[in-house]
């Protein structure tokens, strides 16, 4: 399996708060990404990067900023959570090389927002 | 950008036999990879199958094997003799070849097929 783990598993927080979500990966990857998953709408692109403190915003980055300062972590943060936020998250992995393709993906994080 | 259609937001099949996902995307690209990823009750998103596009083989995997047709751009995913196991949301997912370019490397996603297994 590849390395990659995020944390926290779950997390309950209450609307105008800020949240961190951790995205780990033990394998080097140049590429990471953050998804939102939603019923009826797939995985949807919140941020990717592309290496050490390069970003840029996906489909759905409204709400959300990210930051990455070592190859290895990838943070994801609300600045002040909203109910629409309430969602599961996502943070995948992925190499440049021919043989280094497909994305990886993390547990995920069951997120609310009251 | 480029789009993954999953028309089949849920598909059904009898324990043992053949059932087939169908995927249809859009790209301006030659050179591309396409996935099919199963998620089971537990969350976690396992690869299923990858096909890269400038192989006109189509890609096999035990009981799992899919349909490419580069020129319609259909990506359909047949599973043969289902299993129990099988039962998953089933994602269609789309990646560039990229190159260097950060936009490439980008992954597309379908809206996913739930599959149920009846014993």
């Amino acid at each position: 399996d590849a390395g990659i783990t995020q944390s926290p598993r779950h997390k309950v927080t209450e609307t105008g708060t800020p949240v961190t979500l951790r995205c780990h990966q033990t394998e080097n990857h140049r590429y990471m990404y953050w998804y939102r998953q939603d019923p009826g709408h797939g995985l949807r692109l919140i941020h990717y990067s592309y290496g050490v403190k390069d970003t840029d915003k996906g489909e759905v980055s409204d709400g959300y900023s990210v930051s990455r300062s070592k190859t290895e972590d990838f943070l994801l943060t609300l600045e002040s959570a909203t109910s629409s936020q309430t969602s599961v998250y996502f943070c995948a992995i992925s190499g440049s090389g021919r043989a280094e393709t497909e994305a990886f993906f993390g547990q995920g994080t069951r997120l609310t927002v009251v | 950008a480029q789009t993954v259609t999953q028309s089949q937001p849920e598909m059904s099949v009898q324990e043992a036999e053949t059932v087939t996902l169908s995927c249809t995307y859009d790209t301006s690209e030659s050179d591309y990879y396409l996935f099919w990823y199963k998620q089971p009750p537990s969350r976690q998103m396992i690869l299923v199958i990858r096909q890269e596009a400038y192989k006109q083989q189509n890609a096999t995997e035990n009981r799992f094997s899919v349909n490419f047709q580069k020129a319609a751009k259909s990506f359909s995913l047949k599973i043969s003799d289902s299993q129990l196991g099988d039962a998953a949301m089933y994602f269609c997912a789309y990646r560039g070849r990229g190159g260097n370019t950060y936009t490439g490397n980008q992954f597309y996603f379908g809206t996913g097929t739930s599959l149920t297994v009846i014993p």
